[in-house]
């Protein structure tokens, strides 16, 4: 089974400023990523996914894929309070209907 | 819409007692259904996993068992709960190989 692997932090950023949270995986072979956001105390739920190499916006938030080196990335811009959360990284396992995840970032974002 | 539900949110069991947790899934037909454990601090750790009815996949051996009755029900069992039982339940459902979407999670404690 795959691995992957993220630092657990906690990333502190100050209000305004740019999150980055990587996450490292070690099967060649994945073609997508997923990134979930869990609130303290709360189930994780899917912010965004990326499918190919390169950068994938949505609002706030940008993924970037880089197959060859092998690490994904989540930035969040304009970093807020409510921003503070674990960020955990998931790949899906080649011939099975599962899902690896990292053990997550925790993300603190100080007023 | 797809909606997952999970109950109870929070269930405190002596040790030696049984457990059954429950989760249905709405608006999708023959769902990939998942158990994930995730104790404090610590990542997700993926449980069973079902493909369809009567199909269950153990990731980790434990005292723990999974059925699937109906198509878009899932049930997390125990004969006899252990301390090291304790942890926050995740059910999850998802199509294909791709993400998964979580209930709201049920904090068992296990005293």
């Amino acid at each position: 089974q795959k691995e992957v692997e993220q630092n657990s932090g906690p990333l502190s950023v100050p209000e305004g400023a740019i999150a980055s949270l990587n996450c490292t995986y070690s099967d060649r072979g994945s073609q997508s990523f997923f990134w979930y956001r869990q609130y303290s105390g709360k189930s994780p739920e899917l912010i965004m996914f990326i499918y190919s190499n390169g950068d994938k916006e949505d609002g706030r938030f940008t993924a970037q894929l880089n197959k060859a080196s092998q690490y994904v990335s989540l930035l969040i811009r304009d970093s807020q309070p409510s921003d503070s959360a674990t960020y955990l990284c998931a790949a899906p396992n080649s011939g099975y209907s599962t899902l690896t995840f990292g053990k997550g970032t925790m993300l603190l974002v100080s007023p | 819409s797809q909606t997952i539900h999970q109950w109870p949110a929070t269930l405190v069991q002596p040790v030696g007692s049984p457990l059954s947790l429950e989760c249905t899934v709405e608006g999708t037909s023959n769902p990939n259904l998942y158990w994930y454990r995730q104790a404090a601090g610590r990542g997700l750790q993926l449980l069973f996993y079902s493909v369809g009815i009567g199909q269950i996949s153990s990731e980790v051996p434990q005292n723990l068992s999974a059925s699937r009755p109906q198509d878009r029900q899932f049930i997390l069992s125990s004969k006899k709960l252990l301390l090291s039982d304790s942890g926050f339940y995740l059910c999850a459902w998802g199509v294909g190989n791709t993400e998964a979407f979580f209930g709201q999670g049920t904090r068992l404690t296990v005293v």
